[in-house]
């Protein structure tokens, strides 16, 4: 089972500020399997980003995805309010069971 | 537009199977295009995968939970279901249903249901 590893586990941020949420796999899984989830409590999760660096659709921009082979950085470029949540990356690459991080918190500083 | 809906008790006895539906709109389970989903979340902890069925009855679990665990289709209803079999406190958690394209490089989970909190107590 590929481990996905978040940090950190929570972020506390004002609005306006830069986050930067960090995800590392315990394999290589290749750029092409890695998606980012925001969650808010009692709402579906959203898809955010996935291939790593590909916004879903109607993803704002401040949202972006970077990183390659075993780390991957989810960044938040100037938070709105909205954007305070849970986020959790993701692998669904060839070798199941998917897995999920533990989720990073960004709560309101 | 994509949209699912769990539904079922939210209150399980220990030792009990827990049974939980997902209805689906704006697109066909039967269709074939797509694996149907099963994802947890425990209270304080992060998100489990726990299954997918695909339209035309095949299925592939996650096996942290052995042989405790059933997917199933009503293509009539347009629905799939989760059964989870002896329970335990460990199994109370918000159940997900979710969707995943069949195409390799896009298997990420584009629709979610809003989910329905299952506890497991006497």
């Amino acid at each position: 089972e590929i481990v996905l590893t978040q940090s950190p586990g929570t972020l506390s941020l004002s609005p306006g500020e830069k986050a930067t949420l960090s995800c590392r796999t315990s394999q290589r899984i290749g750029t092409k399997y890695l998606a980012w989830y925001q969650h808010k409590p009692g709402h579906a999760p959203r898809l955010l980003i996935y291939s790593a660096f590909t916004r879903a659709t109607g993803v704002p921009d401040r949202f972006s995805g970077s990183g390659s082979e075993t780390d991957y950085t989810l960044t938040i470029s100037s938070l709105e309010p909205e954007d305070f949540a849970v986020y959790y990356c993701q692998q669904y690459g060839s070798s199941l069971p998917w897995t999920f991080g533990q989720g990073t918190k960004v709560e309101i500083k | 537009q994509v949209q699912l809906q769990e539904s079922g008790p939210g209150l399980v006895k220990p030792s009990q199977t827990l049974s939980v539906t997902c209805s689906v709109s704006g697109d066909s389970i039967s269709s074939g295009g797509s694996y149907w989903n099963w994802i947890r979340l425990h209270p304080g902890k992060g998100l489990e995968w726990l299954g997918y069925i695909h339209g035309n009855g095949n299925t592939h679990y996650n096996p942290s939970l052995n042989s405790r665990i059933t997917m199933s289709l009503d293509t009539s209803k347009n629905q799939f279901s989760l059964g989870l079999t002896s329970v335990t406190s460990a199994d109370t958690a918000m159940y997900f249903c979710a969707r995943a394209n069949l195409e390799p490089m896009t298997r990420f989970f584009d629709y979610w249901g809003q989910g329905i909190l299952v506890t497991v107590s006497s």
